[in-house]
């Protein structure tokens, strides 16, 4: 079946610090991959996606690069701000149906 | 102006109740999907549906109902309410040939 794994479930940094949050994912078919991006207080919202086809996807300074051979999605950002503190989900979409499946989500905390 | 919108955003049920939730969309997507979020779980998809008239069971279907009467609204039932159901509700919309999924802003259901 399909399932994702995010298996950082809270973390913590000082502004300007590096991001990394890694995913790993399982499926029969040709995944499209997505981080979404949860605010307090809000739905979750699209930041980026990445298909099979060009293996990575960048927005608003994050990017995120899928691996095949590892069945690995990783988010990283170079220098993150105390206004990235948000819940981030890896999310998995399927070939019927255009269901989609979400990790359990990474908490991120920045300190200013 | 927000393209998807929940009601109530708060909720307080008793055991035993019935409750419905309602969600309208204003992207004129042919999908629509209900979720919940819980501690520890990420998002878990209840039912979904392609267009109006059109409902399907998700992961997580006992215990809810769902109706789709227009393109643009679609409810969650839930008939007999249990304190289990206690979570955030998500509705989202997407496009038929798309994964991309747009969230409102979620309501909070509390059962007693």
């Amino acid at each position: 079946g399909n399932s994702v794994t995010q298996m950082q479930g809270q973390v913590t940094l000082s502004e300007e610090e590096f991001l990394f949050i890694n995913c790993t994912y399982s499926t029969t078919g040709y995944p499209t991959l997505f981080w979404y991006v949860q605010y307090p207080g809000e739905g979750p919202q699209l930041l980026l996606k990445v298909t099979t086809a060009n293996n990575k996807g960048s927005s608003r300074g994050f990017e995120a690069t899928y691996d095949k051979g590892t069945t690995s999605f990783h988010l990283q950002k170079a220098s993150v701000q105390e206004s990235d503190s948000a819940v981030y989900y890896c999310v998995l979409g399927e070939d019927s149906n255009n269901r989609i499946f979400f990790g359990d989500g990474t908490q991120l905390v920045v300190k200013p | 102006e927000a393209a998807v919108t929940q009601s109530p955003r708060n909720k307080v049920a008793v055991t035993g109740g019935k409750v419905t939730l309602s969600c309208n969309q204003t992207n004129n997507h042919n999908n629509m999907y209900w979720y919940r979020q819980d501690t520890g779980h990420g998002l878990r998809l209840i039912h979904y549906s392609y267009g109006a008239g059109s409902t399907e069971k998700g992961d997580i279907p006992d215990g809810y109902k769902a109706s789709r009467p227009s393109q643009e609204n679609f409810s969650l039932i839930l008939e007999l309410a249990t304190p289990s159901q206690t979570s955030v509700y998500f509705c989202a919309s997407g496009r038929w040939d798309s994964y991309e999924q747009y969230f409102g802003p979620g309501t909070r259901l509390t059962v007693l």
